[in-house]
């Protein structure tokens, strides 16, 4: 079972910051955060993952609570083709990822 | 660089026939996992291999399905004979463990074979 918790939905207008939560409160001391997405009819993408402190890549933001019981995904300035499902997962390496149902970002004009 | 290649893209077939699916991973990539995903869910891993050997394949129903990577290169992924329920889609996906045992961050995704079984 997927250890963590997402909302099912979200909506963001073009240009603002999308604020993706994830709960993971049972998350043990060596597991990893990642977050994947996947747009409509292709694969999963790999955005960022992180540990304990928040990372940032081109894509967007990982913000870890300093507890890691939950964490945020930002895209600082959402677009149309960022609409997809967002999977965040926990997880000791990438090759043990259990994808759980994700929360589905509709971005609008 | 070419990303992972998965064909048909597309396949209708009769339940009780056989299928096979196909999946070249990214040049280099030792580790091939395939996937299922049904609709509205998250991709569930099915098998996955470092270089020839599978190293978990305790998800895959043995009584119908079967995979290969021979050579460790590319790997089919076969059904027989396929049910109605086998409808979904079938993800491969590959990523790099390094020398030193541990994996580069991310797994690549192919676009995914959609399998629809009448």
């Amino acid at each position: 079972d997927a250890k963590t918790t997402q909302p099912p939905s979200m909506d963001c207008a073009e240009g603002r910051a999308a604020n993706l939560p994830c709960n993971h409160s049972t998350i043990s001391g060596n597991e990893y955060v990642y977050w994947y997405r996947q747009i409509h009819s292709q694969g999963p993408q790999y955005i960022i993952h992180g540990l304990k402190n928040n990372e940032t890549n081109e894509m967007a933001s990982l913000i870890i609570t300093e507890d890691r019981k939950s964490s945020t995904l930002i895209l600082p300035h959402a677009t149309l083709r960022d609409t997809a499902v967002y999977y965040c997962i926990v997880g000791y390496n990438t090759d043990k990822l259990i994808f759980g149902t994700g929360t589905r970002l509709q971005v609008f004009p | 660089e070419a990303g992972v290649v998965q064909s048909p893209r597309y396949k209708i077939i009769e339940k009780k026939q056989p299928v096979a699916f196909w999946c070249n991973p990214i040049s280099g990539h030792n580790t091939l996992y395939w996937y299922l995903q049904n609709l509205g869910q998250g991709p569930e891993l099915l098998i996955r291999y470092e270089n020839e050997e599978a190293v978990d394949d305790s998800q895959l129903p043995k009584d119908r399905f079967s995979a290969e990577r021979l050579k460790g290169v590319d790997s089919t992924l076969k059904i027989q004979p396929a049910e109605l329920g086998d409808s979904a889609v079938y993800l491969c996906a590959s990523s790099l463990l390094g020398t030193s045992g541990s994996w580069e961050d991310e797994q690549f995704f192919g676009p995914g074979t959609r399998l629809t079984v009448l």
